[in-house]
């Protein structure tokens, strides 16, 4: 099983739409959260972090966590074109040493 | 964001030339990171860097060296690259509380395009 995982998608919204992004992850003592926005040809850039079970919003942006279900997620509402993306999930483990571990990142595209 | 830097931006280089690929961050962070990213490839970590020390070398074949001569600059030294070491290449850098248990976000650099011959 892959400590990381995500669909690669893509996954096709319509403009306006709700744009929803999962991520499981195996290592029930991570404790840290990211999910990073990725253009094509460009670095990965924060969009938010969550450490805590529940929700934290920012903007038109949704994190939810779920620590017993090993799950996170991200929401993106009145999705935009310009949201259209590759969207990474990120883990930390401290374990010994710590661990920063990526997922393979969900392709979104939101339709005009 | 001109936080953490990347030189050069691309770079095309033969199978036996030597070159180096430099990464500074502003931040006043403590850890560095490479990483590569082939297409269609997630983000495969190489090496970090925590307080200049080496702390993790995920299995990465020695023509790729790197070097952290303090917490502000990163290189990775290249040398007889072979043609599928082309790919993009990001540094990035973060802030470890002292007690190793606080990790913060990861501030990546534009990244270093390269591709080998």
């Amino acid at each position: 099983q892959k400590e990381v995982e995500q669909n690669s998608g893509p996954l096709s919204v319509p403009e306006g739409a709700i744009a929803s992004l999962n991520c499981t992850y195996s290592d029930r003592g991570s404790q840290s959260f990211f999910w990073y926005r990725q253009y094509s040809g460009k670095s990965p850039e924060l969009i938010m972090f969550i450490y805590s079970n529940g929700d934290k919003e920012d903007g038109r942006f949704t994190a939810q966590l779920n620590k017993a279900s090993q799950y996170v997620s991200l929401l993106i509402r009145d999705s935009q074109p310009s949201d259209s993306a590759t969207y990474l999930c990120a883990v930390t483990v401290t374990s010994g040493t710590y661990k920063y571990i990526f997922g393979t990142g969900t392709r979104l595209k939101v339709l005009a | 964001e001109t936080g953490v830097t990347q030189t050069p931006r691309h770079l095309v280089m033969g199978m036996t030339n030597k070159k180096s690929l430099k990464c500074e961050q502003h931040l006043g962070h403590n850890a560095m990171y490479w990483y590569k990213q082939s297409a269609k490839k997630p983000l495969e970590l190489m090496f970090v860097y925590n307080f200049k020390e080496q702390t993790e070398n995920n299995s990465v074949p020695s023509r790729f060296s790197p070097e952290c001569p303090n917490s502000s600059h990163l290189f990775l030294h290249l040398h007889t690259l072979q043609p599928e070491d082309s790919a993009l290449y990001l540094c990035a850098s973060s802030l470890i509380g002292l007690a190793g248990g606080t990790q913060e976000t990861q501030y990546f650099g534009p990244g270093t395009r390269l591709l080998v011959l």
